[in-house]
């Protein structure tokens, strides 16, 4: 079945940093999507992937989805502590498949 | 507020009892779709309701079962509760109009096994 995995499990970062997590699935996807879950609350949507090589921008978050469609990036510039949380990419093939998510934590 | 409301908030079970939990979708949604969240990992797709049909499945056993009323609201079930089966439920709700494919995630249901 589809497999969703993402790199790395656990970044810790000062608070002005960077932050990238990875996401690559086994299979082809028709698009992907991120959301981020804080500490204690539940999985909410930022954003949906669906074009081969798109990128697209939130402020200071950058989402890119791969040539072949089967990869995907999160890029956070200049972290804040209001970035904390767990971030997930989930795949769409025949159904939504999250990853295990990076867990972001932001040292003030 | 994803307006998708889950209850109960918490709960605890012993071994081998039955539970159900339940799920108020968004207003306007006609799919749900159920996840179990183990501590410290990602969502784990059960299924997928639409138009109160079941629509997909996940590598879940029988035990596990699910409804979805004419209101759109669905509940899910666990008969023979397992230690494993503690975790974060999640309700997600969505419509298939919806050009984001945006799933508006419930605060979940977390269940204990004792």
């Amino acid at each position: 079945g589809q497999q969703v995995m993402q790199i790395p499990q656990y970044q810790h970062v000062q608070e002005g940093e960077d932050f990238t997590t990875y996401c690559n699935s086994s299979t082809t996807l028709s698009n992907i999507q991120w959301y981020k879950q804080r500490p204690g609350g539940h999985p909410v949507f930022l954003i949906q992937l669906v074009k081969s090589g798109e990128v697209k921008k939130q402020k200071r978050l950058t989402f890119q989805f791969g040539e072949a469609k089967k990869n995907s990036s999160l890029h956070i510039t200049a972290t804040q502590t209001t970035d904390v949380g767990t971030y997930f990419c989930a795949g769409s093939g025949s159904r939504l498949t999250f990853g295990e998510g990076t867990q972001l934590t932001v040292n003030p | 507020e994803t307006g998708v409301t889950q209850s109960p908030t918490h709960l605890i079970k012993t071994r081998g009892q039955q539970v159900t939990l339940r799920c108020s979708s968004q207003s306007g949604h006609n799919t749900v779709s159920w996840y179990q969240q183990a501590l410290g990992q990602g969502p784990q797709f059960i299924f997928q309701y639409y138009r109160e049909e079941e629509n997909g499945r996940g590598n879940f056993p029988p035990r596990f079962s699910g409804l979805q009323f004419p209101n759109y609201s669905s509940e899910l079930n666990v008969n023979a509760l397992e230690l494993d089966d503690s975790a974060l439920y999640l309700c997600a709700s969505s419509t298939p109009t919806s050009g984001s494919g945006e799933l508006f995630f419930g605060e979940g249901s977390r269940l204990t096994v004792l």
